[in-house]
Parts: C-alpha cells; sequence; structure tokens
C-alpha cells in the first residue's frame, strides 16, 4: 500500500521569506501523481500544485514549487516570498493514476507565517 | 467561482442514529468523493462515485455508508447507525475527470456522535 510522510508537524516562516515543506511517499508505481493542498481555517481543501511522476521537469505555481526526486521518493514544496494568507495546513497526497480515483494523504504541516 | 458546497457544517448525532451528509458537487463534474479526517490524523479515502455507481471504496466504508446522487445534483454520504468513532470531518469532493487532473474539496461537515 501506497504511504505519505510528512515529517514536519508544524513550521513556521517569516513574510516575505522562504519555507521548504517535505513530503516523502512509498510506492511501486512507475506513473502516478503527487499533489500539494492548502487547508486554511476555512477548513476547504485547495489544489496548491500538482505533479506527474513522468514528467522530469519540477512543477511550478507562481510563489510555488516542488523539489520532485522520483529516485528518494521526495516531493517537497516551496513557498517563496511567504504571505501570511499562506498560514494554513498543508498536505501533501498521492495517487497511483492506475485507474485509481483515492487520493493517500501525508498527515499534513502546519504552516506558520510570522509577520 | 465554482465550488463544491456541503451541509450541514456541523452535524450533532445521537450514537446508533441515522445521518445524512449532504454535497453539491460541481455542475459539470462527472466524479465524486468522500474523505474524513478525524481530529489529529490524516485525511482518509472512503468512496467515490462515477456513472451512478461506487467505483472504488475502502475498507472503512463498510456496509453501514452508503452513497447516492438521487437528483443528479446532490451527492449524499448516509451513515446507517453512527458509533462514536464516526465523529469526524468529512469532505466532498468533485472532479471533472479521473483525479489526476484535480479534486475539488467542499467545506467539509463536522460530525459529532454522542
Amino acid at each position: 500500500a501506497q504511504t505519505v510522510t510528512q515529517s514536519q508537524p508544524e513550521m513556521s516562516v517569516q513574510e516575505a521569506e522562504t519555507v521548504t515543506l517535505s513530503c516523502t511517499y512509498d510506492t511501486s508505481e512507475s506513473d502516478y501523481y503527487l499533489f500539494w493542498y492548502k487547508q486554511p481555517p476555512s477548513r476547504q481543501m485547495i489544489l496548491v500544485i500538482r505533479q506527474e511522476a513522468y514528467k522530469q521537469q519540477n512543477a511550478t505555481e507562481n510563489r510555488f514549487s516542488v523539489n520532485f526526486q522520483k529516485a528518494a521518493k521526495s516531493f517537497s514544496l516551496k513557498i517563496s516570498d511567504s504571505q501570511l494568507g499562506d498560514a494554513a495546513m498543508y498536505f501533501c497526497a498521492y495517487n497511483n493514476g492506475a485507474g485509481s480515483y483515492q487520493l493517500t494523504f501525508g498527515k499534513g504541516t502546519k504552516l506558520s507565517v510570522i509577520p | 467561482e465554482p465550488e463544491v458546497t456541503q451541509t450541514p457544517s456541523h452535524q450533532v448525532t445521537q450514537m446508533g442514529q441515522e445521518v445524512i451528509l449532504r454535497c453539491v458537487p460541481i455542475s459539470n463534474h462527472l466524479y465524486f468523493y468522500w474523505y474524513r479526517q478525524i481530529l489529529g490524523q490524516k485525511v482518509e479515502f472512503l468512496v467515490s462515485f462515477y456513472n451512478n455507481e461506487i467505483s472504488e471504496k475502502s475498507e472503512i466504508f463498510d456496509d453501514q455508508f452508503s452513497v447516492e446522487r438521487p437528483d443528479g445534483s446532490n451527492f449524499t454520504l448516509k451513515i446507517r447507525s453512527t458509533k462514536l468513532e464516526d465523529s469526524a470531518m468529512y469532505f466532498c469532493a468533485s472532479g471533472a475527470g479521473q483525479l489526476s487532473t484535480e479534486a475539488f474539496f467542499g467545506q467539509g461537515t463536522r460530525l459529532t456522535v454522542v
């Protein structure tokens, strides 16, 4: 079974600084999908960024980028120029793409942004 | 911007009672999901629904659970006889294609079983 591990229960970052959230996963698949979701206090989970495993290029969405290391099964999220609105729980998630619909989530990292 | 809406936001029910959690997915979406998050734990997949039938379910989704899309707009999760351990946040999600594209989540329903 696939597992997703987020080893940092909590992180903090100074406003305008850069922070990296870690995620590792375990799978025997070669093609799969990885996601970072943000859950602010409003509770609604919002997709931040997505990476297809067959793509070597790291995904980027504005201030958010990933460092995808397929061999190491690592998928970290970098937030640049952190803003107060970035404060939230961040969940790393995996989908094996082999006709499966389900996401497997990590336990989450609570990010605080210090003004 | 279209969004997934869930009602109620908080439901308190007595152990043994039936509860129905409601979701209105985004209108042109075809894939529907329920997830739950017990306090302090991971978000866990319960079930996916496509073309009016369950396409995948987890071991959590036992005979006490059922899903339905009764009228083409709502997507419901029923728990037949609630247990204390069913207390959790329940998230509905929908997607236009298979999950590899994107799943849009609702704000969740907090279910408290007393």
